[in-house]
């Protein structure tokens, strides 16, 4: 089975861009959430995604904003990027409940200057 | 909101030493994971524990799950350099939410 796909693995934006982060989960995986993972903050919970439709949402501004294709990839957008967004963004995908647990991601890296 | 606190936040050791780590709430969860994360990795599953007491091993790691199922802890035998990394617990609720404890970064020193 192949793992939890993100892409691109790098990235460095500009103030003011927006970017687009995208994740292929475990083939049979109908849940896909996001992470943003910093030193000082740890693991922060975006939001999840379950056949294509929002589920959760974490504390994050509008900014952030995501969804969900039926073949269940997940596309992640964060427009007019600031400094602090600096962050590796997981994806994490889940087969039936939360006991089984995530299959995360590589992470995308990102970088704003 | 569903804390999880880890300790200790740092954990730096020899070779061969034992070590075990701690994840407490005050909240009740109706399973209990631990992930380890290498640089530049996302976290990898290593164990879900879901009854109150519940023990797991996995080779040298073994898990337990509080009887109130409300904390968790680690316990590492004879530690290896394979072994650095930050581990991060994560409960879950009913509603199939997950909470990440803040995590504890472990460094092996051969």
């Amino acid at each position: 089975k192949a793992g939890v796909t993100q892409t691109p693995r790098y990235l460095i934006k500009t103030r003011g861009q927006q970017v687009t982060l995208s994740c292929s989960p475990i083939s049979g995986h109908r849940s896909v959430s996001w992470y943003q993972q910093t030193p000082g903050q740890g693991l922060q919970f975006l939001f999840e995604y379950f056949s294509e439709t929002q589920r959760n949402k974490g504390n994050f501004p509008g900014r952030f904003s995501g969804r969900q294709f039926s073949n269940s990839r997940s596309e992640m957008n964060v427009s007019t990027l600031e400094l602090g967004d600096s962050a590796l963004y997981l994806c994490a995908s889940r087969d039936r409940t939360a006991n089984y647990g995530y299959t995360f991601g590589s992470g995308t890296r990102l970088t704003v200057v | 909101t569903q804390l999880l606190e880890q300790s200790p936040q740092f954990l730096s050791i020899q070779e061969g030493e034992n070590l075990t780590v701690y994840c407490n709430s005050s909240s009740v969860f109706s399973s209990l994971q631990w992930y380890r994360q290498e640089p530049g990795e996302g976290p990898v599953l290593l164990v879900t524990v879901v009854t109150g007491g519940e023990v797991k091993k996995l080779k040298r790691l073994t898990f337990q799950f509080g009887d109130a199922r409300k904390d968790s802890s680690l316990h590492i035998t004879a530690a290896q350099p394979g072994d650095t990394g930050l581990y991060l617990c994560a409960g879950t609720n009913t509603g199939n939410q997950f909470y990440f404890g803040t995590g504890t970064s472990l460094t092996v020193i051969p």
